[in-house]
């Protein structure tokens, strides 16, 4: 167990809708990241935030957002959906801004649109 | 971050070391070696990370060759439970991403 929470575990929606997906990091860290994992692109990084504030961005959809709250849970914000939007979307967490710490992910939510 | 590139996969027979290599001729001065591995679906799992010096720890050992170009992560006793893939990453210290690559699919045979 990472420490790392996220929920719910599996989402089915269908196409052109909008879903949240959550995370709680472990007790203590401020960073947060998101992954997604396709069968075609593998696992990719999203965003990252850091105490609130956005630190970096990766290959994040348009359609995509995310926020970081000051109890530190971040949400993962999904729209528009499409069919190539199912994927495994990980969380994962740091104590500080920079990874050179180790990355503890959570279990995932896998996302199925249809 | 470094470009790494690993074998698509491997197998071991259970109880015997596990070596799985790693090339990053590109890596530069600063940049670490991490591996992580991800076991079936589930969220990918920290292992070890170095510089220059090998590295050990419960899980692992990491040797890394002198002009840093690969590297070779060994689980010194394979189990079932490593059937996992494990990726191998350039990091440098101001990275905040972990850029994974495709990774080695490790089979533990009984």
């Amino acid at each position: 167990d990472s420490g790392v929470t996220q929920t719910p575990k599996h989402l089915i929606t269908a196409t052109g809708q909008r879903v949240t997906l959550r995370c709680s990091p472990r007790s203590g860290d401020l960073s947060v990241y998101w992954y997604q994992q396709s069968l075609d692109q593998g696992l990719q990084f999203l965003i990252q935030y850091y105490n609130g504030e956005e630190r970096a961005k990766g290959n994040i959809l348009e359609r995509f957002s995310a926020q970081q709250f000051p109890d530190l849970h971040s949400e993962l914000n999904l729209s528009s959906l499409e069919l190539g939007d199912s994927a495994l979307y990980f969380c994962a967490s740091t104590l500080g801004a920079i990874s050179y710490n180790e990355q503890f992910f959570g279990p995932g939510t896998r996302l199925t649109v249809l | 971050d470094a470009k790494t590139t690993q074998p698509p996969s491997m197998d071991c027979a259970e109880g015997r070391a596990a070596n799985l290599p790693c090339n990053h001729s590109t890596i530069s001065g600063n940049e670490y070696v991490y591996w992580y591995r991800q076991i079936h679906s589930q969220g990918p799992q920290y292992i070890i990370h170095g510089l220059k010096n090998n590295e050990t720890n419960e899980m692992a050992s990491l040797i890394i060759t002198e002009d840093r170009k690969s590297s070779t992560l060994i689980l010194p006793h394979a189990t079932l439970r490593d059937t996992a893939v494990y990726y191998c990453i350039g990091l440098s210290g101001s990275a905040r991403q972990l850029t994974f690559g495709s990774g080695t699919q490790l089979t533990v045979l009984p």
